[in-house]
């Protein structure tokens, strides 16, 4: 079957930096998203990465190894706004994305 | 970016009646779109893809009869709950490829539905 691991729940202090691991497994791969999600909101798309290597916006970066099947997303400079779940996601083989159940991210002063 | 908005944000029902959401892609044209179902702490489960002039294409365990897809256009989607239930209550959020795009999908603000 198809999987996406990524940790339940995070903290982290203001100003810091926090990596949120993703692993996956899955039939096909035609890239990797980022979302974060506000609670009671829609998800927001934060990042795309087919090719291996690091992407960087802003205070966000995303990284990809296809062959190990691991990506992270480095949020620095951590705010307070920076609180909310982010979702990893494989576009798989029928283009169909995949979701993980997403990390919690806690901020605290 | 592309605007995907929804209708309504929020709904609160009796047991027993539906309910109809709509979901419009406001800039682009959306010939494939997807509902998602969220309950609270879980992530999105895909219920079903929307498909613009054909029947939609449903997920294992998600009734058609009871979620019923109508993509009359290429810029509108619409998910009714029928005969809704308390269990159905959660947060259906929609979301749209760009046609110049598979690659990135764009969501809408969702919808709150309480069945009471």
């Amino acid at each position: 079957g198809q999987n996406i691991d990524q940790p339940t729940e995070m903290t982290a202090t203001e100003g810091a930096i926090v990596q949120i691991n993703c692993t996956y497994q899955t039939s096909g791969f035609n890239g990797l998203f980022w979302y974060q999600q506000h609670a009671g909101e829609a998800p927001t798309f934060l990042s795309y990465n087919v090719l291996d290597g690091l992407e960087e916006k802003g205070r966000f970066s995303s990284f990809l190894t296809r062959s190990i099947g691991y990506r992270y997303l480095l949020l620095k400079e951590l705010q307070m706004k920076d609180s909310a779940s982010y979702l990893c996601a494989v576009l798989d083989s029928n283009y169909q994305l995949i979701w993980g159940a997403g990390t919690k991210l806690i901020i605290k002063p | 970016g592309a605007v995907v908005s929804q209708h309504p944000s929020w709904v609160i029902c009796k047991s027993g009646t539906s309910v109809k959401i709509e979901c419009r892609s406001l800039d682009f044209q959306a010939t494939t779109m997807f509902w998602y179902r969220q309950f609270p702490k879980q992530s999105l489960m895909l219920m079903a893809t929307s498909n613009e002039g054909s029947k939609a294409t449903y997920e294992q365990g998600v009734e058609k009869d009871k979620f019923l897809i109508n993509h009359a256009s290429l810029t509108l989607s619409t998910l009714t709950v029928t005969s809704a239930h308390p269990e159905d209550s959660s947060f259906y959020i929609c979301s749209a490829p760009p046609e110049v795009s598979v690659t990135e999908q764009f969501f809408g603000p969702g919808t709150r539905l309480t069945v009471l």
